[in-house]
């Protein structure tokens, strides 16, 4: 089955630092790679997400890259604010839009004033 | 709120007990999706539905856990014979099917801590 590897498990950086967390997929068929973000106590929520044919997405401060070659996707955070700290999870799916998703273990984020 | 709703949000047991949990999803959402979490782990996939039909079910879904969505709107998750590996968050997830994106929108679970 698919296997998303995820890294680091923890970032600090400093009020208005990038952030920057990269997820590897085995499977070559996965073709959709969202990034959720979780806080505490809270069920997972979708930031944002990108398909196969597209490289690269951006929504204001958040931007994720992929590289189907290489099978890996990251997450960049720009101008990190203390509220962007939390859990964020990289996942894959294989399947058409709401097909089951294979999470990471998650990067737990800590932005520091 | 229209956002998906789980009970309950606690339940503790002992080992060997059954435990239902129960998820009310957005309402216009036809797809319903059972995860399961635990502590420093990303959700693993159990099963979903598409309206009242379970569509896949993943092999983490041992003969103890049953999953039913009845008239395709609340579903119940049952765990019998519990154990305490059974011990995590349980989280529910919906979404539309035919939706221009694959996102969830997940409740915010059921945490489950089998003594």
């Amino acid at each position: 089955g698919e296997n998303v590897e995820q890294h680091p498990s923890t970032l600090s950086v400093q009020e208005g630092d990038s952030a920057v967390i990269k997820c590897t997929y085995s499977d070559s068929a996965s073709n959709y790679f969202p990034w959720y973000k979780q806080e505490l106590g809270k069920g997972p929520q979708l930031i944002i997400d990108i398909r196969s044919n597209v490289g690269e997405k951006k929504d204001q401060r958040i931007a994720v890259t992929l590289n189907k070659t290489a099978k890996h996707f990251s997450l960049h955070i720009t101008e990190t604010q203390p509220e962007d700290s939390a859990v964020y999870f990289c996942a894959a799916s294989k399947g058409p839009p709401g097909y089951a998703l294979n999470f990471g273990k998650g990067t737990s984020l800590l932005v520091t004033p | 709120d229209t956002g998906v709703s789980q009970n309950p949000r606690h339940k503790i047991t002992k080992r060997g007990q059954n435990v239902t949990f129960r998820c009310d999803p957005i309402s216009e959402h036809n797809r319903l999706y059972w995860y399961r979490q635990t502590l420093g782990q990303g959700p693993e996939f159990l099963t979903y539905f598409q309206n009242e039909a379970q569509l896949e079910k993943s092999r983490l879904l041992s003969d103890r856990f049953s999953a039913e969505r009845p008239k395709g709107s609340f579903s119940t998750l049952e765990i019998q014979r519990t154990e305490q590996g059974d011990s995590a968050m349980y989280l529910c997830a919906s979404s539309r099917a035919g939706g221009s994106t694959g996102e969830l929108f997940f409740g915010e679970g059921s945490r489950l801590t089998v003594l």
